[in-house]
Formats: C-alpha cells, structure tokens, sequence
C-alpha cells in the first residue's frame, strides 16, 4: 500500500514569489493534515481537513498561506508571497477519522522549502 | 498550557546501553501519548504510544513509562543499536497533536 506521497521534495525560490506543495494521503484516510517543521524542531500544525472540509486552521498564517482539499482526497498548500522565515520542511500526514481523539498520523518525506 | 516539553535535546549512547527520553506536560485533558520517530528527510513514523489509565507499555526494546500525577512521560530503549540513531518525538493529544522539540539520539558502535 502507498505511503503518503508529497511533491516537490525540494523547492528553492527568491522571496516574494509563489510556491505550491501536494499532498496525496493514503487511500481510505478522511482526515488529513499540513505540519510546518522549522530546523531541529518539532512538527507544528497549520490545518487539519476532515473530509474536505478545514476544520481546524487556527494556526494558518491566513495572509500568505492557503490550503485547500477540493474533493476531499488530495490537498494543495501555498504560500503567496514567500518569506525568508518560511523556510522549512512542509509535512504532510494523514489518518483515519477518530473524531476528536487524534490516532496515528502517517506522515510523507516532506518538502522541504528554502527561500531566498 | 498546550505545551510538551521534551529533555534532552541530544543524547549519545553507546551500543547495549539504555537511552531515555523525558518529556512533561500541563494540560491534563491530554489522553494520548504518542511517541515518533524520525530520521533524515524522512517523516515522523510512530513508534509506540499510551493512554493515560496505563503506567507503563512495552513494545520489543520500547518502553514508555507514564506518571500522570507528575505529567511527565519517558520513552526507554533498552539494548541501544547504531540503528536506533534518530531524532525522537514525544506527543500529546487531546483534540490536536501537539509534539516536543525533539531529541536527536546517536547510538555509538
């Protein structure tokens, strides 16, 4: 069975410009989740999309950072303009619905983004 | 208050010996315990986890230890291996999953 896939592994961009990141979750999992790791850190959430609906997006950076998950499956996050500071790796991780109580999150390899 | 706190930062252990991991926590209406670990430019994978109405779950050479009047929760490996060298996460949840620092373990040869 397919692991969680994301693409592109790395992405290098002048500041100001535009970046997109995918996500493809394994099959059968409703929930869905987009995690920033900065450097020697651990992972910290932006969304979380329950089907496809974002249903915990508190810590989203809504000026800069959109995400969407349109038919519920795959999910796109962007970040429009880059900054310096968001130079990082962007996880992304998926799990069956457990309602509230979150159970084990499969991650992918991440995309790992340096803005120049 | 939705903080995990997670000691040491890195750790070296030679080959056999036990490696152990701390992390502590405020929020009691956490009642998940995970912990994940991660090597490079890979993903966090789970390793083992707990709920809070056990003290103490094994898994092979894995351990957690759990103390819920003290909030505080630690991962033992016992039987260290070089394989065993990478950053390790401890977690807590209640709605959200909130992760530690990290340690980054080196397991010496």
């Amino acid at each position: 069975e397919a692991g969680v896939v994301q693409s592109p592994r790395y992405k290098i961009i002048e500041k100001k410009q535009p970046v997109a990141f995918w996500c493809n979750p394994i099959s059968g999992h409703n929930t869905l989740y987009w995690y920033l790791q900065n450097l020697g850190q651990g992972p910290e959430l932006l969304i979380r999309y329950e089907n496809e609906e974002a249903v915990d997006d508190s810590q989203l950076p809504k000026d800069r950072f959109s995400a969407e998950r349109l038919k519920g499956v795959d999910s796109t996050l962007k970040i429009q303009p880059a900054e310096l500071g968001d130079s990082a790796v962007y996880l992304c991780a998926s799990s069956l619905s457990l309602g509230m109580n979150t159970g084990e999150l499969f991650f992918g390899e991440g995309s790992r983004l340096t803005v120049l | 208050q939705q903080q995990v706190k997670q000691s040491p930062q890195s750790l070296i252990v030679q080959k056999g010996g036990i490696s152990i991991i701390n992390c502590a926590y405020e929020n009691t209406a956490f009642d998940y315990f995970p912990w994940y670990q991660q090597f490079p430019g890979k993903g966090p994978a789970l390793l083992i986890a707990i709920r809070p109405d056990v003290s103490e779950k094994k898994e092979g050479r894995f351990t957690i230890s759990f103390n819920k009047s003290a909030k505080q929760f630690s991962l033992h490996i016992m039987d260290s291996q070089p394989g065993d060298s990478a950053t390790y996460f401890c977690a807590a949840s209640s709605y959200k999953l909130i992760f530690g620092s990290g340690t980054r373990l080196l397991v010496r040869p």
